[in-house]
């Protein structure tokens, strides 16, 4: 049972290159998740999709941008990647009135 | 805008100890309350939390609700290493089809020494 998986674990970047991360779940939920985590900030909202084919902004959407190519699939794009987007960030997936499960998260590093 | 405070930031104690985590918060709308113990990767699910003064429990891990001073308690009973992590506490608010944002505190880590 593979639940939410992120591709890829880690990346570096150069600033201004662009990157999709990928988010991949298979327990049919319908609702899921971009986070960013920091430190000392917590987890943040980055973008999120109630349903497939509805997507919205969080509390820190700016230099990023989302799909959600179908139920299991929400991918999440840095067009011109900055240092300031260097952080972990968590895909997660919901069922209606359920918990979050999150993916193991990946590590991006922008120099 | 929605809210979450947790406290203590961090916690050193030895095994077998028990420890209180607290979480306040202020939130529009508010649905429920989660907990979430993160170690190396995934913040993985402990509690939801929907009514006040209903105590959930999972082993020596327990958490209630107060909806009326609108904060939160996560204990924690002769804690073992394995409990070393970071804690996370999350509200989450009704935002249309059946989502729910969550919003998060800052985390309590706890580290349990021999």
């Amino acid at each position: 049972n593979a639940g939410v998986t992120q591709t890829p674990k880690f990346q570096v970047l150069k600033t201004g290159q662009s990157m999709t991360l990928q988010c991949a779940q298979d327990m049919n939920h319908n609702s899921m998740y971009w986070y960013r985590q920091d430190p000392g900030m917590g987890l943040r909202l980055i973008y999120y999709s109630a349903s497939e084919g509805t997507t919205d902004k969080g509390e820190v959407p700016n230099g990023y941008n989302v799909s959600r190519l179908n139920k299991r699939e929400f991918s999440l794009r840095l067009e011109s990647a900055a240092p300031s987007q260097t952080s972990v960030y968590f895909c997660a997936s919901s069922g209606i009135s359920q918990p979050q499960h999150f993916g193991d998260g990946t590590r991006l590093s922008i120099l | 805008e929605d809210k979450v405070v947790q406290s203590p930031l961090s916690l050193v104690v030895h095994e077998g100890d028990t420890v209180t985590l607290n979480c306040s918060y202020e939130v529009t709308n508010f649905r429920s309350l989660l907990w979430y113990k993160q170690e190396k990767k995934a913040p993985t699910f402990l509690f939801m939390l929907t009514s006040s003064g209903i105590e959930k429990k999972s082993g020596r891990l327990s958490s209630i609700l107060d909806k009326k001073e609108l904060f939160s308690i996560l204990n924690i009973t002769a804690t073992q290493t394995g409990d070393s992590a970071i804690y996370l506490c999350a509200v989450t608010r009704a935002s249309g089809a059946g989502s729910y944002q969550l919003t998060f505190g800052k985390g309590t880590k706890l580290s349990v020494i021999p």
